[in-house]
């Protein structure tokens, strides 16, 4: 595609519920970033992949937090058991490896409500 | 952990007056870049400084990377109303592919 997309571009859950966030990278980008960001705040490195493997998940605030990406492409950010406090944007970047820590391009986001 | 700061949070200025914004790590950088993100938008790539002590221009913008590489800085000349939006650093430790994220710098531009 022509950019990053995140599917939903807005989710309201109930607090304790499961939710997946989608995310395409730009074709042919191997690394791939999950990034969250609350209000007024920058974003939050939450992991890295590059390829198929989470190369650092050291972003993840807690095991309710997981993320895939089976095929090295689409990746989904899965939040088990929502609680308000993950009521914030989840951005995702791609970004083409090989050139020396290359430039991120990012999705829209999908906002996270939790009530 | 490393921590990346920037000042101002807030700016206010008046069109055609200049802008700068400073970011801070509290460790050595590989290389920094910036982005700007508009209200209700999602970051944009600006530019990747790696050398120290270099210095980039895009028409009215200015990038400075420090000498040390632990600071950087974005220079607006002449700000126009375009310019609105929320400017970021983002670091990257060698060794590593985790960018952190500057704090931002809010810039308004007064008509």
């Amino acid at each position: 595609g022509a950019g990053v997309s995140q599917t939903p571009s807005n989710k309201v859950t109930e607090k304790g519920k499961y939710v997946e966030l989608r995310c395409d990278p730009i074709s042919g980008h191997t690394a791939l970033y999950w990034y969250r960001q609350s209000l007024g705040q920058g974003p939050e490195f939450l992991i890295y992949f590059q390829g198929t493997g989470a190369a650092d998940d050291s972003g993840l605030p807690n095991d309710r937090f997981f993320a895939v990406r089976p095929e090295g492409s689409v990746s989904t950010l899965k939040i088990q058991r929502t609680e308000r406090g993950d009521s914030a944007v989840y951005l995702c970047a791609s970004s083409l490896m090989g050139t020396g820590a290359p430039e991120a391009f990012f999705g829209q986001g999908t906002r996270l409500t939790v009530v | 952990g490393q921590q990346v700061m920037q000042i101002p949070q807030y700016q206010h200025v008046q069109e055609g007056e200049d802008f700068t914004t400073y970011c801070n790590s509290s460790t050595t950088l590989s290389n920094i870049q910036w982005y700007k993100q508009r209200p209700g938008g999602h970051p944009v790539f600006l530019i990747q400084l790696v050398k120290s002590g270099e210095v980039k221009k895009q028409k009215r913008l200015t990038f400075q990377f420090g000498e040390a590489k632990k600071n950087s800085s974005l220079h607006i000349t002449a700000t126009q109303t375009t310019d609105v939006g929320t400017y970021f650093c983002a670091g990257l430790n060698s060794g590593t592919y985790k960018y952190i994220f500057g704090t931002g710098t809010r810039l308004k531009v007064l008509a």
